[in-house]
């Protein structure tokens, strides 16, 4: 069974421009979740979907990143402009079902913004 | 007070020995928790999960729960170098996201 994928994997980019990361969640897992580590942290929640619908996005910086999961599948996650305090991993994970279950994670897109 | 603590290390363990990962957490209403290892420049790789109180053993691998505590260990028997990464503990409630803690770097020297 293939696991969550996500590209970039890497991604360099000045300030100010924007960016955007992919993600293709497990076949069949519902509830996809964005999360952002930065060096030396836990990663922390960026918005959780449930099919296509965002049902927490309490964490998410709303002024400059925007998210969608269109079609309940695969996600983007948008990044405009970019500051510099950006640069962590951004991490996509994905569950059966919301809540208890286990949460597998993609390798991530490491984002460095110069 | 984080929500989920854990020391930093480096926790340095010879090979062979057990090695005892701990994590408190603030939430009592907190239902599901998780062990996920990760080495450097990768993602989280979930080894363990645990729902109710008492011990859960795979291979290697024990976690234990004690929610009047709360409290999460994971203890590894015989360690191999190959473990040394750091451990992330999670924990979540109801239809949420985990909650994660900053980790613990694990070192086990040949």
């Amino acid at each position: 069974e293939a696991g969550v994928v996500q590209s970039p994997r890497y991604k360099i980019i000045e300030k100010k421009q924007p960016v955007a990361f992919w993600c293709n969640p497990i076949s069949g897992h519902n509830t996809l979740y964005w999360y952002r580590q930065n060096l030396g942290q836990g990663p922390e929640l960026l918005i959780r979907y449930e099919n296509e619908e965002a049902v927490d996005d309490s964490q998410l910086p709303k002024d400059r990143f925007s998210a969608e999961r269109l079609k309940g599948v695969d996600s983007t996650l948008k990044i405009q402009p970019a500051e510099l305090g950006d640069s962590a991993v951004y991490l996509c994970a994905s569950s059966l079902v919301a809540g208890t279950r286990e949460q597998f994670f993609g390798p991530g897109t490491r984002l460095t913004v110069l | 007070q984080k929500e989920v603590e854990q020391n930093s290390g480096p926790l340095s363990v010879p090979e062979g020995a057990i090695a005892s990962l701990n994590c408190t957490y603030s939430d009592r209403g907190s239902q599901s928790f998780f062990w996920y290892r990760q080495y450097s420049g990768k993602s989280p790789e979930l080894i363990m999960s645990i729902y109710s109180n008492g011990d859960k053993e795979d291979g290697r691998f024990t976690a234990q729960l004690n929610k009047a505590s709360q409290y999460v260990s994971l203890l590894i028997r015989d360690s191999q170098p190959s473990d040394s990464a750091t451990y992330l503990c999670a924990v979540n409630r109801g239809r949420r996201a985990l909650t994660f803690g900053s980790g613990t770097r694990l070192q086990v020297q040949p």
